[in-house]
């Protein structure tokens, strides 16, 4: 695709309902970042996954994240029993290697009511 | 732990003035340092970009400004336009992720 492609664009769901958020990434790209932005704020990093390595799940909050990406393409992060804390933007980005610049997708707009 | 501290939070500056945005970082192992430009409802895209080996990179109106042994960098956008207000990200790359600054929400008056 041109870009990375992320979808829901805008998400509302109600606390403690679990979401799912989904990343296109470029193709051909084998490495793939999810960030948090919350309003105001920078960004908070959150996964890396690097081709078939294991992914650095470093800057996930707590359990209720987790995310998954098949091979070199679709990258789903599912967030559990949302709190209202979770609300924010969730971007995910996608570069050809480690070594080159990230793009970034329009983000998922998450509502936690 | 702020890994990379930007400053100004936010900045106004004059149509054709220079904007100048501020970064500083600790760990000496960042190997690439971006800037991002992100407007309302729109993901951050990639502005320009310096590696630790090279003191100054300049695209157009857009420079960065590499001290590697201060351990800064800065953007300076030239003859500033409104059409350049938005919030611009540094960020700086390790092995494994990018760390991004808070933000500098930047508003040219015309």
């Amino acid at each position: 695709g041109a870009g990375v492609s992320q979808s829901p664009s805008n998400k509302v769901t109600e606390k403690g309902k679990d979401v799912e958020l989904r990343c296109d990434p470029i193709s051909g790209h084998t490495a793939l970042y999810w960030y948090r932005q919350r309003l105001g704020q920078g960004l908070e990093f959150l996964i890396y996954f690097q081709g078939n390595s294991a992914p650095d799940k470093s800057g996930l909050p707590s359990d209720r994240f987790s995310a998954e990406r098949t091979g070199e393409s679709v990258s789903t992060l599912t967030i559990q029993r949302t709190q209202q804390e979770d609300s924010a933007v969730y971007l995910c980005a996608s570069s050809l290697t480690r070594e080159v610049e990230a793009f970034f997708g329009q983000g998922t707009r998450l509502t936690v009511v | 732990q702020q890994q990379v501290k930007q400053s100004p939070q936010s900045l106004i500056v004059q149509k054709g003035g220079i904007s100048i945005i501020n970064c500083a970082y600790e760990n000496t192992a960042f190997d690439y340092f971006p800037w991002y430009q992100q407007f309302p409802g729109k993901g951050p895209a990639l502005l320009i970009a310096i590696r630790p080996d090279v003191s100054e990179k300049k695209e157009g109106r857009f420079t960065i400004s590499f001290n590697k042994s201060a351990k800064q960098f800065s953007l300076h956008i030239m003859d500033s336009q409104p059409g350049d207000s938005a919030t611009y990200f540094c960020a700086a790359r390790s092995v494994s992720q990018f760390y991004f600054g808070t933000g500098t929400s930047l508003t040219v008056i015309p």
